[in-house]
């Protein structure tokens, strides 16, 4: 299967840590790649490869990878971290690539 | 400041076409592989088609071969597709993607998107 899942929305409190899953067979082969998409805006590359910020992304963002499954974590979550993240990788065929349906973080 | 402006989205009728585009300002465009997302109305993000640098190869998700075009002209740093046979679940914000040079699975540069409407 080339599909992608995430949990649909997950809630933490202000200063915790807070953990998003992706699970799919094609992330045996490839990393994920996170995505922060606010209301109203593009979405914002987070995490990439192993475990891979770009520039100016805060390091409470990090990311891991065992078998199937990517994490992207937020370590002492702000109120601006509030969002719908979304992963993504390519698929078994490596051709085409595939989003998860997201995760809306609430941040309490 | 690297950036991606998107334009050419409207309200179409089913069937109609539409061409879609993304100008590049503030890097090499003719080093990039780019993409096109869209995102239909509250709904989450789905990978549409991607060229290489040079506009030789493309790939595009089963939903869309065989009625869009990806193309882009390096000299005029822009990137197009052209949507043809619109149906209603072509409705979509449409995203501009620029591929990692560092990471060929990550897209590092997002535009603002532009709305494409399919409607009677």
């Amino acid at each position: 299967s080339s599909e992608l899942t995430q949990d649909p929305a997950v809630s933490v409190a202000l200063g915790q840590t807070v953990r998003i899953t992706c699970q799919g067979d094609s992330l045996r082969t490839y990393y994920a790649s996170w995505y922060q998409q606010k209301p109203g805006q593009a979405p914002v590359l987070v995490i990439h490869g192993k475990n891979d910020r770009p520039s100016g992304i805060p390091d409470r963002f990090s990311g891991s990878s065992s078998g199937n499954t990517a994490s992207l974590t937020i370590t002492g979550a702000q109120a601006e971290d509030e969002a719908d993240f979304y992963c993504s990788s390519r698929d078994s065929s490596g051709d085409h690539y595939v989003f998860a349906t997201g995760t809306k973080v609430t941040v309490l | 400041e690297v950036q991606l402006v998107e334009s050419g989205g409207s309200l179409v009728q089913p069937g109609g076409s539409l061409r879609l585009s993304c100008a590049a300002s503030g890097f090499t465009f003719s080093s990039y592989w780019m993409h096109w997302v869209r995102q239909a109305p509250g709904k989450g993000l789905v990978w549409v088609s991607r060229i290489d640098s040079d506009g030789s190869s493309t790939k595009y998700a089963d939903s869309v071969k065989g009625r869009f075009t990806m193309s882009r002209d390096n000299a005029k740093n822009t990137l197009y597709l052209q949507m043809n046979s619109l149906r209603a679940e072509d409705t979509a914000v449409y995203y501009c993607v620029r591929e990692s040079t560092h990471d060929r699975d990550a897209f590092d540069i997002w535009g603002q998107g532009t709305m494409v409407t399919v409607s009677s």
